[in-house]
Order: C-alpha cells, then structure tokens, then sequence
C-alpha cells in the first residue's frame, strides 16, 4: 500500500532558526515528490517539486532532498520567519496512469519570536 | 486568473439537511479535483473529473456524496443528507493536464468549511 509518513506532527522554532521536516514514502513506482505550504484557513500552494534524478532543490530558504534509494525526502527552512508558519505537507505522485497522489498528513511548523 | 474560486467559505448546517458546495476552476485547466481534509485523516482525494468527465470517484465515502461538472467552468460536491462526520474542509483544485510522469501543479481553492451539526 501506498504510505506517506512525515515527522514531527508538529514543530516550534524561534524566528532566525532552521528547521528540517521529514518525508519518508512507500510509493512505487515512483513520479515525483512535491511539498506544499498550507497557511491556516488556506489552500496548499506547491514549493518544489522533485523527480527520481533530482537530489536537491531549492526554492528562497525553502531547500528540498530526495534519496530516491531509501524513499526519503527532507525540507529544510533556514533563518525562519514568523511567515513560515503553517503547515508542509508532502505529496509523492506513482507512475501508473491516472492521477495517483499519495499525501503525507503534515507537519504543523510555528515560528515563535 | 483569481485563481480556484470556492463558495461558500463557511457552512454550517444541521444533520439531515442537504449541503451544495461550488468550485471555478482556473480556465485553461482541464483538471478538476475535490478533497476533504481533517485532523486525522488529512488531505483525501474524493473525486477528479478531466474535461468535465468523471475520472476516478473511488475517493467519495458512499452514496450520500455526489459531484457533477457540467462545464468547464464549475463544478458542485453534493452531500444529502449530511451527517456531523462530514464535517471538515473540503478543496477544489484544478490543473492542466496529467500524465504518468506529470510536473503538472495542481492549484488549490481556499476551500469550504462545512461544519455538520
């Protein structure tokens, strides 16, 4: 079955600080992984997408990994601002045909002063 | 483009009643999807239509729930009756075109709040 596990549920970091979020997938076979930014009461907007040769992306302070070999991907905030708070989801596409996305249940970012 | 429309924002309705939600997609996209997302269970992909035809409707929970498009430029998700488990938001999202290895970016509304009382 299709899974995709992120970690931590939750997170709180001081403004100026980085911060890495996890994404660990079960999907196979495997299209790409995209990470999305959800603000409260809003839509998730897409930051990076990443395919089987890409290793890192980055968008601004928004740097994305993908270890295509042990299914895992990172993103990694750096110097945070209180803006980023919101919550990351990450979304692994399979090949297959049809629109096969698997989404992560999130990690809840807050950036405190 | 203004982007996915959603209308409402906010629902709020008492068990039983019937319950319409309305979504516009970006023109141009040929796309469209609807989610619901909760605390639990996250984002869920309830049903996709491509060129307003009904693709995949393996994501809608059971009978009480349908969706309709017909024309590019909206789409409905209807629950009757609805119940308090229903409650959670539910998004639109619409792109264009897919594939198997598809960089397609799927733009999302603001969603609908529907609280089920």
């Amino acid at each position: 079955k299709n899974q995709v596990e992120q970690s931590p549920q939750s997170l709180i970091i001081l403004e100026g600080k980085n911060c890495t979020l996890q994404c660990n997938y079960t999907v196979s076979p495997f299209s790409n992984l995209r990470w999305y930014k959800q603000d409260t009461g809003r839509g998730p907007v897409s930051l990076t997408i990443m395919t089987f040769s890409e290793n890192t992306k980055s968008n601004g302070r928004y740097t994305a990994t993908l270890d295509a070999d042990t299914k895992q991907s990172s993103l990694h905030i750096t110097a945070s601002q209180l803006s980023d708070s919101a919550s990351y989801i990450c979304v692994v596409r399979s090949m297959g045909g049809g629109n096969k996305l698997t989404f992560g249940t999130g990690t809840q970012l807050k950036v405190e002063l | 483009d203004a982007g996915v429309i959603q209308s409402p924002r906010h629902e709020v309705t008492e068990m039983g009643q019937e319950v319409t939600l309305r979504c516009k997609p970006i023109s141009g996209h040929d796309y469209l999807f609807w989610y619901r997302q909760t605390m639990m269970r996250g984002l869920e992909l309830l049903i996709y239509f491509n060129n307003n035809v009904p693709i995949d409707d393996s994501g809608m929970p059971e009978d009480r729930f349908s969706a309709k498009m017909p024309n590019a430029s909206f789409s409905t998700l209807k629950i009757q009756p609805s119940e308090p488990r229903d409650s959670a938001v539910y998004f639109c999202a619409s792109s264009s075109g897919t594939s198997e290895t598809s960089y397609n970016e799927q733009f999302f509304g603001p969603g609908t709040r529907l609280t089920v009382l």
